[in-house]
């Protein structure tokens, strides 16, 4: 499998600010990475597709002018929350679309960040 | 298109007794199925996958689940709980195109003891 980092794992913010996400690929290079989010006690919702070197791809509903990906390098995919509002406050999930060793994709999670904005 | 369907939103087992969650899924072709377990405030940990060999499965932690197409169910087993199972557990189904992946509502697990 793959491992995944996230940094930070917490952060706490002032509605109005912009808060930046980073999810790593810490043992392969990853071109496809995604993100998610998750409110408390629901299932993970898919916010977008990361492509390394080209445009994010971003499901429906999701203000891509809001969510900002950047993934400029085989190993780090970025989400820069702008704008901040509480109602962004959520757990964001990265992953990191890996293919093993049959013809079948996998994805591997991030441990998450806890974004609270007050 | 596809969707997945958690039959229950809570489960609670004693510790010692079995543990089945239960899963079906939606596929227009032969789907890939997983399950993944989420602990409090972390990211999720792959359990287990089907994708198209055997249909009985075995995953981490002595889970293990059955693939049954003429009922397009994926549940989730395993014999004896441990206080460590309590978590999150989500059945996900992955899409034609490959990528990107279909949750179901997920499955809280409580063990007591």
């Amino acid at each position: 499998g793959a491992v995944v980092s996230q940094h930070p794992s917490r952060v706490i913010c002032k509605s109005g600010t912009s808060v930046k996400i980073e999810c790593r690929s810490l043992d392969f290079q990853a071109t496809t990475m995604f993100w998610y989010r998750q409110f408390p006690k629901q299932s993970l919702m898919l916010m977008a597709t990361s492509n390394e070197g080209s445009k994010a791809t971003y499901e429906q509903g999701v203000e891509k002018d809001k969510f900002l990906i950047n993934h400029a390098s085989l190993t780090l995919s970025t989400l820069t929350v702008t704008s901040a509002h509480p109602e962004d406050s959520s757990f964001y999930i990265c992953s990191v679309q890996w293919r093993g060793d049959s013809l079948h994709y996998e994805q591997y999670f991030g441990p998450g960040t806890r974004l609270t904005v007050t | 298109a596809q969707s997945v369907t958690q039959l229950d939103s809570h489960v609670s087992v004693s510790e010692g007794t079995p543990v089945l969650l239960r899963c079906n899924y939606s596929s227009s072709y032969s789907p890939s199925l997983f399950w993944y377990v989420q602990h409090p405030n972390k990211g999720l940990q792959l359990l287990l996958k089907y994708t198209s060999a055997a249909t009985l499965v075995k995953g981490i932690n002595g889970f293990e689940a059955e693939f049954k197409k003429s009922e397009t169910s994926f549940h989730l087993t395993k014999p004896s709980a441990h206080m460590s199972d309590a978590a999150e557990y989500f059945c996900v189904v992955i899409g034609a195109a490959g990528n990107k992946l279909t949750f179901g509502g997920g499955t809280r697990v409580l063990v007591k003891p």
